[in-house]
């Protein structure tokens, strides 16, 4: 079946370690993107990805980092750098010229 | 900045019609979207309208445009137990920047009442 895998669903982090999220995808989408959801804030852009090996700042980029060396793949990395990382992240893709997003099933990040 | 205003609660009893309001600020968007978002899940394409229109009908589901005012509704006819989830609209702002980034709302939650 075509769709987004996002991995671990849930992860725990001590103060200070980076971790990685991964995501997937099958559909064949040129575009990827990454957002954080919190309680009350809606869905805030991180990063997103319109095509291989290369990638843009969202509206809340700082203690992130991302890669995209495979059109399947856009791995999420939240660095010791982010001030307040618990959340709820979700990536999606899409066609490149369609505004209809495909998400995951979202991965949620508690930092201890 | 593009800014999508939703209210943030609607609680209705089974059975009823619900409304979902939203209002934009980009009146040049082309698509306006409504998401679905079940507790501890990823959101799911509900439906869009094009600009152009302003009125779709799908099954149940009812969005109404009004451009001149930048609001879009959501009515859910016969709401039902399994309908209880955030809704976010969003809308394509035309910021211009060749991407096809979506503003989001920041989503109403819909507690149906058995």
């Amino acid at each position: 079946d075509g769709g987004i895998t996002q991995s671990p669903k849930y992860l725990f982090r001590k103060e200070g370690q980076n971790v990685t999220l991964s995501c997937e995808q099958n559909l064949n989408h040129d575009a990827m993107y990454w957002y954080r959801q919190d309680p009350g804030q809606g869905l805030r852009l991180i990063y997103y990805s319109q095509i291989v090996n290369d990638f843009q700042k969202g509206d809340i980029a700082e203690g992130y980092s991302v890669s995209r060396e495979k059109k399947e793949s856009f791995p999420l990395t939240v660095t010791s750098a982010q001030k307040n990382p618990t959340a709820f992240y979700l990536c999606a893709s899409s066609h490149s010229n369609t505004g209809e997003l495909f998400f995951g099933e979202g991965s949620r990040l508690t930092v201890l | 900045g593009e800014d999508v205003e939703q209210s943030l609660f609607l609680s209705v009893r089974e059975g009823d019609s619900s409304v979902i309001n939203c209002t934009y600020t980009d009146s040049s968007s082309t698509y306006l979207y409504w998401y679905k978002q079940e507790p501890g899940a990823g959101l799911q394409l509900l439906t869009y309208i094009f600009s152009n229109m302003d009125m779709k009908q799908d099954q149940r589901l009812t969005v109404l445009l009004n451009k001149k005012d930048k609001h879009l509704s959501l009515r859910i006819a016969d709401t039902q137990t399994g309908d209880s989830a955030i809704y976010f609209c969003a809308e394509i702002p035309n910021s211009g920047a060749g991407s096809y980034q979506l503003t989001f709302g920041k989503g109403t939650k819909l507690s149906v009442i058995p």
